[in-house]
């Protein structure tokens, strides 16, 4: 079954304590996406990749890292965490061209 | 600045309704459009890619409308399973770039 897997889907922890939030597509998608989004202000793109080692920043990048070592694996890192990252985040993949996003399931964070 | 809106709503309607969104863009090369429908704060889906020529799938029926600059999403005879947040997804000419909109609240009452 063709999908996006984002683990963990809840994650609470403390501010500073470095945490990965992981995605693997199995579509052989060259574009993966991290959008973390928040009550009002709707979705927002934190980082992107085009394909295997390149990665552009999104419209919210600050706190966030990512890598892509390898095609199907996009993480998105918090070297450290604080309370105003608490949020809801998907992890996103799609093909060429006009074909659409493909969402993981998404992971609840709190960081107290 | 680029931008897509939405009424958030919330649209309140019963069962049977005929009900539609509206979504304006504001970069006129913007080529692709899509709408994508989230529950409860799970993923969200696609639900219908817009064309030029207007599509429609089921109950459903997308119009793109490039000189005025939106979209829009009808849903004919609403059912309670339709309760959602719609969201306006507008693809950026400049690459790859999708751009949502805040989404529009559905909400269907028998």
């Amino acid at each position: 079954e063709a999908q996006v897997t984002q683990n963990p889907r809840y994650l609470i922890t403390v501010t500073g304590k470095k945490l990965t939030v992981t995605c693997s597509q199995n579509m052989n998608h060259e574009y993966m996406s991290w959008y973390r989004q928040d009550p009002g202000l709707g979705l927002r793109q934190i980082y992107y990749s085009m394909n295997v080692e390149v990665t552009d920043k999104g419209d919210v990048p600050e706190g966030y890292k990512v890598s892509r070592k390898e095609k199907r694996n996009f993480p998105l890192i918090l070297e450290s965490p604080s309370p105003n990252q608490t949020s809801l985040y998907f992890c996103a993949s799609k093909g060429q061209g006009n074909s659409p996003l493909h969402f993981g399931n998404g992971t609840r964070l709190t960081v107290t | 600045r680029k931008e897509v809106e939405q009424d958030p709503g919330p649209f309140n309607v019963p069962e049977g309704a005929t009900v539609a969104f509206n979504c304006t863009y504001s970069n006129s090369a913007s080529q692709s459009f899509f709408w994508y429908r989230q529950d409860c704060r799970k993923e969200p889906k696609l639900l219908m890619s817009v064309y030029s020529s207007g599509n429609e799938d089921g109950r459903f029926t997308a119009q793109l409308n490039r000189a005025s600059q939106y979209i829009s999403l009808l849903i004919r005879d609403s059912k309670l399973s339709d309760s959602a947040t719609y969201l306006c997804v507008v693809k950026d000419q400049a690459g790859t770039a999708l751009i949502f909109g805040k989404g529009t609240t559905l909400s269907v009452s028998s």
